[in-house]
């Protein structure tokens, strides 16, 4: 099956920094997707992507489908404590959908 | 208020034993899935369902059963056959399994252990 790559594996940040973070598969995907997990609990739907080299915003989320539709991009400007947690991307290809690994976000104040 | 519960959130089962997750939703969602989360991979999934009566087998359904006798329901049981069942059970629903609504929306999971 389609395999995502996602990194980086976990990231350690001072509070008010920018994070980015990355997908990518050797196939392609017609959706994109970007969720985040609390400890715990379910991950959340922050962001989904729909065409290639589409740009979508959510407060201080901006995600990217890549133009070869086999990535996407996820950026966090400003970070606070409460963006910790474990961002998933997840791709679609008609009705087949694949998780990445999970990149860890520590945020220190 | 509209949303997936599962439960329990934790359980525990002894060698041999059948144990059965609860998942219902009250989203009116037409499809609904079971996911396997263990730590530092993505999700996995088990099975899935789109429409009552009927499920699919996802990725890794071994040692696994579903029933959709209900659109709010959809039970997972992990059988003694299943011999790594030790995971995070993430139970999710959606409104079609269609092109352009993928969107899940996931319960808070069951942490599964093994006595």
């Amino acid at each position: 099956g389609q395999q995502l790559n996602q990194s980086p594996q976990s990231m350690f940040i001072q509070e008010g920094e920018d994070v980015s973070m990355n997908c990518t598969s050797s196939s392609i995907f017609n959706t994109w997707l970007w969720y985040k997990q609390d400890p715990g609990e379910g991950p959340v739907l922050l962001i989904a992507l729909y065409k290639a080299g589409e740009l979508t915003s959510n407060g201080r989320l901006t995600a990217q489908f890549g133009i070869t539709r086999k990535d996407s991009f996820l950026n966090i400007s400003a970070s606070i404590p409460s963006d910790v947690g474990i961002y998933f991307c997840a791709g679609r290809f008609n009705n087949d959908m694949r998780f990445g690994a999970g990149t860890r976000l520590t945020v220190k104040p | 208020d509209g949303g997936i519960t599962q439960s329990p959130k934790y359980l525990f089962r002894k060698e041999g034993q059948n144990v059965t997750l609860s998942c219902e939703q009250n989203l009116n969602h037409d499809a609904m899935y079971w996911y396997r989360q263990d730590p530092g991979q993505g999700l996995r999934l088990i099975y899935y369902s789109q429409i009552v009566n009927d499920f699919q087998k996802g990725d890794i359904a071994e040692g696994y059963s579903v029933s959709r006798e209900k659109k709010e329901s959809f039970p997972l049981t992990v059988t003694s056959a299943q011999k790594n069942p030790t995971a995070f059970y993430l139970c999710a629903s959606s409104a079609s399994t269609g092109v352009g609504n993928e969107k899940l929306f996931f319960g808070s999971g069951t942490q599964l252990s093994v006595l």
